[in-house]
């Protein structure tokens, strides 16, 4: 399959700061990236997709302005998570789905802890 | 899409072949079957997906009932690295993945 990679892989932050992750598909092109976030015990939940070159679609609920998402290229896609609280502590996983690929392949999560 | 029901957790034992259900009576036409899994604190990963007809590749089989209400992903000779959340999703090409609470799978010595 194909593989997508995320940087940092775990990050910790004092609160009010902002956080920046980095998801990177390596052997494909992605025309589609997507950010989820994943609390303990729970499911994967889908904040938002991204098309390189456009603005990201966020869903019902997930604050457009806390959560910066950039798609520049079609390898890498960036999440900003602004003003960081104790809240905001996730597992945050990407995406990427593209020409040639059967299915979206995900990244291996990227642990924030917000103290 | 349509929605998917899965047991909640299931045991099975390391070297035998393991078989996860999952009901998707609402399924239409268009929707393929998609099976994930996510090992603790990882990322999920594409195990394999099929329309209509059975799918094998080198992780498992997918069997599909000739109805597509149901499905089964066989895992042929369990390890203790299968231990994982399995997801099964039903989805249209072009859509998005909604994960459920998928099958939390412990494969025991």
């Amino acid at each position: 399959g194909a593989v997508v990679s995320q940087h940092p892989s775990w990050v910790i932050c004092k609160s009010g700061t902002s956080v920046k992750i980095e998801c990177r598909s390596l052997d494909f092109q992605a025309t589609t990236m997507f950010w989820y976030r994943q609390f303990p015990k729970q499911s994967l939940m889908l904040m938002a997709t991204s098309n390189e070159g456009s603005k990201a679609t966020y869903e019902q609920g997930v604050e457009k302005d806390k959560f910066l998402i950039n798609h520049a290229s079609l390898t890498l896609s960036t999440l900003t998570v602004t003003s960081a609280h104790p809240e905001d502590s996730s597992f945050y996983i990407c995406s990427a789905d593209g020409q040639g690929q059967e299915t979206q392949y995900f990244g291996p999560g990227t642990r924030l802890l917000v103290l | 899409d349509a929605k998917t029901t899965q047991p909640p957790s299931m045991d099975c034992a390391e070297g035998r072949a393991a078989n996860l259900p999952c009901n998707h009576s609402t399924i239409s036409g268009n929707e393929y079957v998609y099976w994930y899994r996510q090992i603790h604190s990882q990322g999920p990963q594409y195990i394999i997906h099929g329309l209509k007809n059975n799918e094998t590749n080198e992780m498992a089989s997918l069997i599909i009932t000739e109805d597509r209400k149901s499905s089964t992903l066989i895992l042929p000779h369990a390890t203790l690295r299968d231990t994982a959340v399995y997801y099964c999703i039903v989805k249209a090409a072009g859509n998005k993945l909604t994960f459920g609470g998928g099958t939390r799978v412990l494969v025991k010595p």
